[in-house]
């Protein structure tokens, strides 16, 4: 199965971008990368996923690296509300979200 | 609106006294999982079901059951709980395999305490 490693924390600004780095080096060619976070007291919910190209949405940006290794979730502008544990995933195919520590995003007014 | 409802939210039982933690989906779903959520150990699934009358194990199944009888429900079973099973628990569905394509769609969780 394949790995993901996060930092373990990150700190934001108000209102600045935010670039959350997930390295994923034994990616196979099929695995799709997801994205979900959990905001405190919450289940997990879905950002983003990708599998080659780098994909936006209504919440965020997927950066996804040209070899596959590695990605980066962009929040364009964090807000308080972005505040929440922020997990990489590569979902095996028994549907198992396999959720590591993830990073926690603190956001600072 | 497209949710994932749990009941209990919050439970409080002693060792040995069945318990069923309810799921239900309003998506049309196939797939269904259950997770639980330790501290440092991040989710772990611990049965899913890829449609009615089709289950199978995750990766930590011992002490728990689950059922399919309808595609929208998806209940936990813990026929006689141990301190161990004390958690909060996740359950999730979603149209197709999350490997693939899909989202998962998570409940807001059952935090549940066995003394």
């Amino acid at each position: 199965d394949a790995k993901t490693t996060q930092p373990n924390s990150m700190e934001s600004n108000e209102e600045e971008p935010v670039h959350l780095p997930c390295n994923h080096s034994t990616i196979s060619g099929t695995d799709y990368i997801h994205w979900y976070r959990q905001l405190p007291s919450q289940g997990p919910e879905y950002v983003i996923h990708g599998l080659t190209s780098n994909v936006n949405n209504r919440m965020a940006s997927l950066a996804i690296a040209e070899d596959r290794k590695s990605s980066t979730l962009i929040l364009h502008r964090a807000t308080l509300r972005d505040a929440a544990v922020y997990y990489c995933i590569l979902p095996l195919n028994n549907n198992d979200m396999r959720f590591g520590a993830g990073t926690r995003l603190t956001v600072k007014p | 609106e497209a949710q994932v409802t749990q009941n209990p939210r919050y439970l409080i039982t002693v060792t040995g006294k069945k318990l069923t933690v309810t799921c239900s989906q309003n998506m049309n779903h196939e797939y269904m999982s259950w997770y639980r959520q330790d501290p440092g150990l991040g989710l772990r699934q611990i049965y899913y079901s890829m449609n009615v009358e089709v289950t199978d194990k995750g990766d930590v199944p011992e002490g728990y059951k689950v059922s399919r009888k309808e595609k929208r429900n998806f209940p936990l079973i813990l026929e006689s709980p141990s301190p161990n099973q004390t958690s909060l628990y996740f359950c999730a569905s979603s149209s197709r395999l999350a490997g693939a394509r899909e989202t998962q769609y998570f409940g807001p969780g059952t935090r549940l305490l066995v003394l």
